[in-house]
C-alpha cells in the first residue's frame, strides 16, 4: 500500500525558512518523480513544485521560484521542501504526491505551515 | 501559469447526471492528453479520479467519466449519489509545470 506522510509543518514567522519532509513507503521511490502541491485554508490547489526521480531535474512555480527547493534522498526514501524567505501567502496545507506521467496518482494527508507573526 | 477555469458550483439530485468543466488553453489542456480530475471531500487529501483525460483508476466507479475538446475537458457524474458531494479540481500537464483548475463545488440536493 502506497502511502505518503508529510511533516515539519509549524508557525514560523514571516521572512523566516522551513524544511518539510515527506516519508515514502509501498512503492519503489527512486521510480518515480514527486510533486508538492498546497493548498490555503478554504482554497484550491496550487501546484508548488515536481522533482524527477533522480533529483536531476526540478520545477517550481512563478509564486515559490528562488525561495523553494525541493530535493529527495532516495536511500532514505524521502522528499524534501525547503522554504525560505516565507511570506504570508505561503500559509497553507502542504501535501507531496507520488507523479506518474500526467498526473498525480498518490497524495498524503498534508502538513500545515502557518506563516504569522 | 493560471490556473484552469471551472465552475465555482454545480448541483444535481440523487440519480440524475451532472457535468464539471474545466478550460484552459492550446498550452495546457488542448496540447496533451494528460488532463486529469481528483475528489476532495472536507478535510481529506485529494483522491484521483479520471487521469489520462478519460482514465479511471481501479477502484474508481464507473459512474466517473472524462473527456476532452479542444481546449476545454469535462468531468461527467452520472447517477449522482449523497457520497459523490464534494470539491473537483481538473488539472493539466504542461511542459515546465502542473495546472490546477480552481475548483468546483458539487452539491446533492
Amino acid at each position: 500500500e502506497v502511502q505518503l506522510v508529510e511533516s515539519g509543518g509549524v508557525v514560523v514567522q514571516p521572512g523566516g525558512s522551513l524544511r518539510l519532509s515527506c516519508a515514502a513507503s509501498g512503492f519503489t521511490f527512486d521510480d518515480y518523480a514527486m510533486h508538492w502541491v498546497r493548498q490555503a485554508p478554504g482554497k484550491g490547489l496550487e501546484w508548488v513544485s515536481l522533482i524527477s526521480w533522480d533529483g536531476g531535474s526540478t520545477y517550481y512555480a512563478d509564486s515559490v521560484k528562488g525561495r523553494f527547493t525541493i530535493s529527495r534522498d532516495n536511500s532514505k526514501n524521502s522528499l524534501y521542501l525547503q522554504m525560505n524567505s516565507l511570506r504570508a501567502e505561503d500559509t497553507a496545507l502542504y501535501y507531496c504526491a507520488k507523479a506518474h506521467y500526467g498526473y498525480l496518482g498518490y497524495w498524503g494527508q498534508g502538513t500545515l505551515v502557518t506563516v504569522s507573526s | 501559469q493560471s490556473a484552469l477555469t471551472q465552475p465555482a458550483s454545480v448541483s444535481g439530485s440523487p440519480g440524475q447526471s451532472i457535468t464539471i468543466s474545466c478550460t484552459g488553453t492550446s498550452s495546457d489542456v488542448g496540447g496533451y492528453n494528460y488532463v486529469s480530475w481528483y475528489q476532495q471531500h472536507p478535510g481529506k487529501a485529494p483522491k484521483l479520479m479520471i487521469y489520462d483525460v478519460s482514465n479511471r483508476p481501479s477502484g474508481v466507479s464507473n459512474r466517473f467519466s472524462g473527456s476532452k475538446s479542444g481546449n476545454t475537458a469535462s468531468l461527467t457524474i452520472s447517477g449522482l449519489q449523497a457520497e459523490d458531494e464534494a470539491d473537483y479540481y481538473c488539472s493539466s500537464y504542461t511542459s515546465s509545470s502542473t495546472l490546477f483548475g480552481t475548483g468546483t463545488k458539487v452539491t446533492v440536493l
